[in-house]
């Protein structure tokens, strides 16, 4: 099985909701990863997790707060985003220290 | 700062012809090279280089890395409207940073 998917495919949400996504693996890789993608922009790494445990910030609002519960489980906690946060966010995984990652399919946010 | 650079920035052209896209780079504690190929949602990888002079070929494409030069081409042979897509490259860092760095990406559509 070399897919990872996230859910949901699209997401509206106000400034003061809180909403989360998803992102699930069953490849056995330990190291997880969040993107996020504007329009005609590459990918802009937001947080790393091995091992389960956050390696990685890359100054990232507290407005996102990312969650690791299991090997094959990473969330990305939304809340009192802004419309400049419209975006696709992408979650990866790969084997830790390895360059390869397989990309889930994204979730497309807006926030109105 | 690490830098990553793809030319050219947008490309078209017609089935059948053959394109060349390239990225240079400079980044630290270089570990290997990806590309991935983005259609409208994740990217896919395409291929990881490690060492210097070596081509890796899947189907009508290949890609080869000069280490020394800093630079890796990606060619399409016999293009297809199947391959309009982002391609991107990306460098992978070791070390405590491990991660990639992704380029602005090529645009490429290839007209029937």
């Amino acid at each position: 099985d070399t897919e990872v998917t996230q859910t949901p495919k699209h997401l509206v949400m106000g400034m003061t909701n809180k909403k989360s996504l998803k992102c699930e693996q069953h490849m056995g890789h330990r190291a997880m990863y969040w993107y996020k993608q504007k329009a005609k922009k590459p990918p802009e790494l937001m947080f790393v997790y091995s091992y389960e445990k956050l390696s990685i910030n890359e100054s990232v609002p507290s407005r996102f707060s990312p969650e690791c519960p299991n090997s094959s489980l990473l969330n990305l906690h939304l809340h009192a985003l802004q419309p400049e946060d419209s975006a696709l966010y992408l979650c990866a995984s790969s084997q830790v220290g390895a360059g390869e990652q397989y990309f889930g399919p994204g979730t497309r946010l807006t926030v109105t | 700062e690490d830098k990553v650079v793809q030319s050219p920035l947008s490309l078209v052209v017609h089935e059948g012809d053959t394109v060349t896209l390239n990225c240079s780079y400079e980044v630290t504690n270089f570990r290997s090279l990806l590309w991935y190929k983005q259609e409208k949602k994740a990217p896919t990888f395409l291929f990881m280089l490690t060492s210097s002079g070596i081509e890796k070929k899947s189907g009508r494409l290949s890609s080869i890395l000069d280490k020394k030069e800093l630079f890796s081409i990606l060619n399409i042979t016999a293009t297809q409207t199947g391959d309009s897509a982002v391609y991107l490259c990306a460098p992978f860092s070791s070390g405590s940073a491990r991660q990639l760095t992704f380029g602005s990406g090529t645009q490429l559509t290839v007209l029937p």
